[in-house]
């Protein structure tokens, strides 16, 4: 069965350190997702792509964070430098949307997530 | 944005009770999807139900989209269903964005 990918699970940090995650979505997914999910509270979006393409970015830290996907594959997702309240769960997801067996479909699939604390 | 909320935030079942979990939204939408979140931290899909109603086994959703709720129905619980639901909504006309409500804990005690 397909799944989304993403690596490392766990990471930890010291401040001021930079960290990067990867992600590998589901073969043939146009649109990829990065969230950050707070403990206790539900995954915020921080940034999507619909193949290469950054379509939001609207709450991405962009004075520490970037990301990437420069083949409209897998993607990078960077901290730099890693400040203490970026510890997080930090989600990749895909969906096949725009190309989908309806135009409106838009089931997102998520990977296992990278734990990430900075000490 | 749309706003979503999800009721109760805190749930205690003894095992084999059943449970209805809710989720309100503020607007419109293309798209909602059911997920939990087990205690590893990984999304797992439940439903995908922007209207109607499905059922997987002893879990069952309904969408009423005209009137902005969505309901998750866990039947006979099991110890395995213990972790965190949540609720996400894409707003129509905003495709692919999602927002996700603030997720329901349940406990089931064995």
């Amino acid at each position: 069965e397909a799944e989304v990918a993403q690596s490392p699970r766990y990471k930890i940090t010291e401040k001021s350190q930079a960290v990067a995650f990867w992600c590998d979505p589901i073969s043939g997914h146009a649109t990829l997702y990065w969230y950050r999910q707070i403990l206790g509270q539900g995954p915020e979006l921080l940034v999507q792509f619909q193949d290469e393409s950054v379509v939001d970015d609207s709450q991405l830290p962009k004075d520490r964070f970037s990301a990437e996907r420069l083949k409209g594959v897998d993607s990078t997702l960077k901290i730099q430098p890693a400040e203490l309240g970026d510890s997080a769960m930090y989600l990749c997801a895909s969906s096949p949307y725009p190309q989908g067996p309806m135009s409106s479909y838009n089931e997102q699939f998520f990977g296992p997530g990278t734990r990430l604390t900075v000490l | 944005g749309i706003q979503v909320e999800q009721s109760p935030p805190d749930l205690i079942l003894q095992e084999g009770a059943n449970s209805t979990l809710r989720c309100n939204f503020s607007d419109s939408v293309n798209n909602l999807q059911w997920f939990h979140q087990n205690p590893w931290g990984q999304l797992i899909n439940l439903f995908y139900i922007p209207s109607g109603t499905k059922q997987n086994g002893r879990l069952s959703a309904t969408t009423v989209a005209t009137e902005r709720y969505s309901l998750l129905y866990i039947s006979s619980s099991q110890t395995t269903d213990s972790g965190v639901y949540f609720c996400a909504v894409e707003r129509r006309g905003n495709f692919n964005k999602f927002y996700f409500g603030s997720g329901t804990k349940l406990n089931v005690k064995p």
